[in-house]
C-alpha cells in the first residue's frame, strides 16, 4: 500500500517555465488536496477535490490549476512560474470523516 | 490574519526539560488537531482532542483543550532529540480541509 505518492522530489524552474506536479493515492479516497508551505511556517491550501470531476479553490490558488479526472489522481499545474511560487507542495488526501495522509512533498525551487 | 497563533515560533532546550507551547485563536472549534513535521517528510497526526477540557496523553506528550475549545497546549516531559521537529496545531473546515497555525519549531539538544 503505497498511500499518498508525489513526483517530482525536486525541481528547478526558471521564471516563466510551466509544469504539473503529480499526486496518486491508492486508497480510493475521495477527498484530495494540494497544500504549499513556505519555509518555517505552517501550511497553507492551494486547491482541494471532493471527488473525481470537482475542484475548488483554497486560501492562495493564484497562479495555480488543477484538474481531477479519476479518484486516484490529482495534478497541480504551475503555468507561468514565479519567484514567489519557490515552496515545498504537499499532496494529501483524506476518506470522509477519516484521517489525512499527506505525500512526501515536493520541493519546486523557482529562479 | 492567522486563525490559529502559535507560540513560541521557536524553542530550543536541553535534553530532560519540559515544555509547553501554545496554539491560540479567538474562534470557537469543534475539534483541534496537533501534528508533528521531521525535515523532509510530510506532517503526521499525533492527537485530536474534541470536547472543551479534554486531556489526551500520549507517552510523554499531553495535549489539553481549552474549555472554551478557542485554545490548545502541548506539553512535553522530559524532551528527547527525537522530539526536535515542527509542532503543528489544525482545525478542520468544510470539505475536511484543514487550515494549520504557522508551527512552533521545537530543538531538543542532548
Amino acid at each position: 500500500n503505497a498511500g499518498v505518492t508525489q513526483t517530482p522530489k525536486f525541481r528547478i524552474l526558471k521564471i516563466g517555465q510551466s509544469m504539473t506536479l503529480q499526486c496518486t493515492q491508492d486508497m480510493n479516497h475521495n477527498y484530495m488536496y494540494w497544500y504549499r508551505q513556505d519555509p518555517g511556517m505552517g501550511l497553507k491550501l492551494i486547491y482541494y477535490s471532493v471527488g473525481a470531476g470537482i475542484t475548488d479553490k483554497g486560501e492562495v490558488p493564484n497562479g495555480y490549476n488543477v484538474s481531477r479526472s479519476t479518484t486516484e489522481d490529482f495534478p497541480l499545474r504551475l503555468e507561468l512560474a514565479a519567484p514567489s511560487q519557490t515552496s515545498v507542495y504537499f499532496c494529501a488526501s483524506t476518506s470522509t470523516g477519516g484521517l489525512q495522509y499527506f505525500g512526501p512533498g515536493t520541493r519546486l525551487l523557482v529562479l | 490574519t492567522q486563525l490559529l497563533e502559535q507560540s513560541p515560533q521557536f524553542l530550543s532546550i536541553q535534553e530532560g526539560e519540559n515544555l509547553t507551547v501554545y496554539c491560540n485563536s479567538s474562534s470557537v472549534f469543534s475539534s483541534l488537531q496537533w501534528y508533528r513535521q521531521e525535515p523532509g517528510e510530510g506532517p503526521v497526526l499525533l492527537v485530536t482532542v474534541v470536547t472543551g477540557g479534554e486531556v489526551k496523553k500520549l507517552k510523554r506528550l499531553t495535549f489539553q483543550f481549552g474549555d472554551a475549545r478557542k485554545d490548545s497546549s502541548l506539553h512535553i516531559t522530559a524532551a528527547q532529540p527525537g522530539d526536535t521537529g515542527l509542532y503543528l496545531c489544525a482545525v478542520i473546515q468544510g470539505a475536511q480541509k484543514l487550515v494549520f497555525g504557522q508551527g512552533t519549531r521545537l530543538t531538543i539538544n542532548p
